[in-house]
């Protein structure tokens, strides 16, 4: 089992709509969690992060973590052909104490 | 500040030949990583620093592959010999390490072996 995995994609959603992006982790230590974005050809940039059970919101992104099913998502209402890229999931493990990155969900919003 | 600072930007060697790879943290952050990005395997930890120090290189695919951070504003990643496999973009990234901080990342290197 992979540390962090995520649905390689692509997620292809009409413009408008909401893209739900989902991650699952391996080690119940982890601490803090990620999401970064990447646009082709370009280095990931960060675009929220979590570490509380629950829902976080910043604009029309919304970050959930669910701890006891090992599982955080992310929400993008109102998709933009701007919001496609790659998003990728990033876990803080206190037990390995190191930033682990799943593959990337590759989201395609079309007009 | 100017961000993590990478070089080159990209690289064609040919296979056998020794590559280099250049990286300068953010001022002040204490770890620094080095990533392989591939379609097939997506972003790869490599290896990791925490004040100068390799805590973790389980990533390194093998011996093939060496990183060094003589101090905290440098860092070098190098592959010899270098096989076409090894063809990927690496990330150099940096931060405070914190559980709670982000990771910085430099533009890439794009290397191609052929």
């Amino acid at each position: 089992q992979k540390e962090v995995e995520q649905n390689s994609g692509p997620l292809s959603v009409p413009e408008g709509a909401i893209a739900s992006l989902n991650c699952t982790y391996s080690d119940r230590g982890s601490q803090s969690f990620f999401w970064y974005r990447q646009y082709s050809g370009k280095s990931p940039e960060l675009i929220m992060f979590i570490y509380s059970n629950g829902d976080k919101e910043d604009g029309r992104f919304t970050a959930q973590l669910n701890k006891a099913s090992q599982y955080v998502s992310l929400l993008i209402r109102d998709s933009q052909p701007s919001d496609s890229a790659t998003y990728l999931c990033a876990v803080f493990s206190g037990g390995y104490n190191k930033l682990i990155f799943g593959a990337g969900t590759r989201l395609a919003v079309h007009p | 500040d100017a961000g993590v600072i990478q070089s080159p930007r990209h690289e064609v060697t040919e296979m056998g030949q020794e590559v280099t790879l250049r990286c300068k943290p953010i001022s002040g952050h204490n770890s620094l990583f080095w990533y392989r990005q591939t379609m097939m395997r997506g972003l790869e930890l490599l290896i990791y620093f925490n004040n100068n120090v390799p805590i973790d290189d389980s990533g390194m695919p093998e011996d093939r592959f060496s990183a060094k951070m003589p101090n905290a504003s440098f860092s070098t990643l190098k592959i010899q010999p270098s096989e076409p496999r090894d063809s990927a973009v690496y990330f150099c990234a940096s931060s405070l390490m914190e559980w709670n901080t982000e990771a910085f990342f430099g533009q890439g290197t794009r290397l191609t072996v052929v």
